[in-house]
């Protein structure tokens, strides 16, 4: 199984708003409705941020929301803050009953 | 508090096992499938295996399949992974994760997370 595709790096200003893609197959994007976003900081364990079928916990900013289009999913983050700086990576659950974790996509908050 | 605690990483020479603790505490235990998750140095997230809520399914990346087990006493709150054949590129940072989903079954969501605990395999 490959890895989802994320783009290695985004950035953008304080303020502003980004949007990292996410694209699979029709064996995983496509074709699962658990599609999630997790956020790590630097030696930090990664944290959950959503899923496309379950709702965002408590604790996690409004300012964090996302999509799914075909084989595609998006994570936007609006008003872009200091501490949004991350990695960023998707993950989907697959038709073969295994998980798949896009590559990483590390923010940059300049 | 929900919270996930690993133990059982360490130094092991190529070829050597290794087993690996998650004690689980602050929600029913039983109630969620529960996985392991990777991160070798440097690099990004890889799953590695999922097991129902009450143990009876269990799910393997093809990387590990044959050479991890993984199992889980709910009895004792607390998932394992059993680590044979080790090889160098299974160096990581091992992650135990709470699956999103009350069913207890494997979903692949994971809302918590672990601090890690690291597995070496070196010479």
């Amino acid at each position: 199984q490959s890895a989802l595709t994320q783009p290695a790096s985004v950035s953008g200003s304080p303020g502003q708003s980004i949007t990292i893609s996410c694209t699979g197959t029709s064996s995983d994007v496509g074709g699962s409705n658990y599609v999630s976003w997790y956020q790590q900081h630097p030696g930090k364990a990664p944290k959950f941020l959503f899923s496309h079928v379950t709702n965002r916990p408590s604790g996690v900013s409004n300012r964090f929301s996302g999509s799914k289009s075909g084989n595609t999913a998006s994570l936007t983050i609006s008003g872009l803050q200091a501490e949004d700086e991350a990695d960023y990576y998707c993950s989907s659950y697959t038709t073969s009953d295994t998980v798949v974790f896009g590559g990483g996509t590390k923010l940059t908050v300049l | 508090e929900v919270q996930l605690l690993e133990s059982g990483g360490g130094l092991v020479q190529p070829g050597g096992s290794l087993r690996l603790s998650c004690a689980a505490s602050g929600f029913s235990f039983a109630s969620y499938a529960m996985s392991w998750v990777r991160q070798a140095p440097g690099k990004g997230l890889e799953w590695v295996s999922a097991i129902s809520g009450s143990g009876g399914s269990a799910y393997y990346a093809g990387s590990v399949r044959g050479r991890f087990t993984i199992s889980r006493d709910n009895s004792k709150n607390t998932l394992y992974l059993q680590m044979n054949s080790l090889r160098a590129e299974d160096t990581a940072v091992y992650y135990c994760t709470k699956d999103a989903d009350y069913t207890g079954t494997h979903g692949g969501v994971f809302d918590i997370w672990g601090q890690g605990t690291v597995v070496t395999v070196s010479s």
